[in-house]
C-alpha cells in the first residue's frame, strides 16, 4: 500500500529567503510522485511531477523537487520564497507498476512573512 | 471540457437528507477520482475508477456513501441521509492513466 508523510504541518519562511517543504514516502512499485498547491478556497493546482529520469524536477512559479530513492523523499523547494506562495501543498504518490490510485500526504501550510 | 467542472459549487442541505454531487471529467480521462476535504483538513480519497474496471470503494466512510460512473464520463457520488459531519469540500479529479489529476474546484457541502 502507497503512503505519503509531511512532518510539518506548518512552515514559515520570511520573504526572500529559500524554502524547503519536505515528503517522504512508501510505494511498492515505482513511484510516480507529485506536489500540489491549494490557495484559501480554490481547488489543487498541479505543480510538478516526477516519473522518470532526471531527480531534479522544475515545475510551475519557481519551484522544484529532487527526488531521492535511497532516503524515499520528494522535498518542495523554492530559491526564493513571495509572499503570494503562502498556501496549503499537498505530496502525492501513485504506484507506477500497480496503477493505484493517488494518496495524498496530509498537506503542509506555507506562510511567507514579509 | 478544458477542466474537470463539478456541480453544484455549493449545497446546503437538511440533516436526513439525500445530496448527489456531480463530477464532469475531461474528455478521454479514464480514471477518475473522488475526495472529501474537511475544514483545515487534507485529502481523504473516497472512491476511484479507472475505465471499465472494479472501481476501488475502499475509501468510502460507510454504506450511506455511493458514487457511479457512465462509461469513462460523468460521475456522481451520493450521500444518504446526510449527517452534519459529511459537511466538507468533495473534490473530483480526472486523469489519463499513469499522468498527473486535475482537480475540480470541489463541491462545499454544509449539513444544517
Amino acid at each position: 500500500a502507497q503512503s505519503v508523510a509531511q512532518p510539518e504541518d506548518q512552515v514559515n519562511v520570511a520573504e526572500g529567503n529559500p524554502l524547503t517543504v519536505k515528503c517522504t514516502y512508501s510505494v511498492s512499485g515505482n513511484p510516480y510522485l507529485f506536489w500540489y498547491v491549494q490557495y484559501p478556497n480554490r481547488g489543487l493546482q498541479f505543480l510538478l511531477k516526477y516519473i522518470t529520469g532526471d531527480n531534479l524536477v522544475k515545475g510551475s512559479y519557481g519551484f522544484e523537487a529532487e527526488f531521492n530513492k535511497s532516503q524515499t523523499s520528494f522535498h518542495l523547494k523554492k530559491p526564493s520564497a513571495l509572499v503570494s506562495d503562502s498556501a496549503l501543498y499537498f505530496c502525492a504518490v501513485r504506484d507506477g507498476d500497480y496503477g493505484q490510485n493517488f494518496v495524498f500526504g496530509p498537506g503542509t501550510r506555507l506562510s511567507v512573512l514579509p | 471540457g478544458a477542466g474537470v467542472s463539478q456541480s453544484p459549487s455549493n449545497k446546503v442541505t437538511e440533516k436526513g437528507k439525500d445530496v448527489e454531487l456531480r463530477c464532469d471529467p475531461i474528455s478521454g480521462h479514464t480514471a477518475l477520482y473522488w475526495y472529501r476535504q474537511r475544514l483545515g483538513q487534507g485529502l481523504e480519497f473516497l472512491i476511484y475508477f479507472q475505465g471499465n474496471s472494479a472501481p476501488d470503494k475502499s475509501g468510502l466512510p460507510s454504506d450511506r456513501f455511493s458514487a457511479e460512473r457512465t462509461g469513462e464520463s460523468v460521475s456522481t457520488l451520493t450521500i444518504q441521509r446526510t449527517q452534519q459531519e459529511d459537511s466538507a469540500v468533495y473534490l473530483c479529479a480526472s486523469s489519463l492513466a499513469f499522468h498527473t489529476a486535475t482537480f475540480g474546484s470541489g463541491t462545499r457541502l454544509t449539513v444544517v
